[in-house]
């Protein structure tokens, strides 16, 4: 079955304590991105990248970090979180030459303390 | 730059009535359009897209949009309004020819009243 998947779902931590969220795709599609979603301001997008090795900042990438060794892997990393990181992300992939339709993964709700 | 203004973060209707989410853009090329669903607790799937070919693009679920040059909207409807249709629901905007950079509206909270 063709999906996004990000791990873990849920996650609450403390100011402060590094984490990744990790993200694959199993559709060997060259673009991902990664999303927050908050009340009000819709997506808005954090990172996205063309291809392996090819990263770039997205609208509000302060405070994440990524990175793309292997095609099918986009890590989130959050390298000192603070509570205003408290949200909901996704990951999303799609191929540039198709559809341009982004997949979807189901979403990672991170609370920070 | 681009962008995607959805009109009224929460719109309200009857069961069977005429579902209608509004989404203009804004952008310097001709832009790819779509509308995503999201339903409690998922992710976002997509509803529809347009791609120059056709200006009414018919959906899954009987949603359908049309992208209209002259007033720069994309709007989305469905003639009869079903209780699964309550969502939220995100218009977002690809610009051709370029990076993949996707501009998404603030959302609109679809309410099916009974």
């Amino acid at each position: 079955e063709a999906q996004v998947t990000q791990n873990p779902r849920y996650l609450i931590t403390v100011t402060g304590k590094k984490l990744t969220v990790t993200c694959s795709q199993n559709m060997n599609h060259e673009y991902m991105s990664w999303y927050r979603q908050d009340p009000g301001l819709g997506l808005r997008q954090i990172y996205y990248s063309m291809n392996v090795e090819v990263t770039d900042k997205g609208d509000v990438p302060e405070g994440y970090k990524v990175s793309r060794k292997e095609k099918r892997n986009f890590p989130l990393i959050l390298e000192s979180p603070s509570p205003n990181q408290t949200s909901l992300y996704f990951c999303a992939s799609s191929e540039p030459r198709g559809s341009n339709e982004q997949f979807f993964g189901p979403g990672t709700r991170l609370t920070v303390l | 730059a681009q962008s995607v203004t959805q009109l009224g973060s929460h719109v309200s209707v009857s069961e069977g009535a005429l579902v209608l989410l509004r989404c203009n853009y804004s952008s310097s090329v001709p832009p790819y359009l779509f509308w995503y669903v999201q339903y409690p607790n998922q992710g976002l799937q997509l509803l529809l897209k347009y791609t120059s070919a056709a200006t009414l693009v018919k959906g899954i679920n009987g949603f359908e949009a049309e992208f209209k040059k002259s007033e720069t909207s994309f709007h989305l409807t469905k003639p009869s309004a079903h209780m699964s249709d309550a969502a939220e629901y995100f218009c977002a905007l690809l610009l051709k020819g370029g990076y993949q950079k996707v501009t998404f509206g603030t959302g609109t909270k679809l309410q099916v009243i009974p």
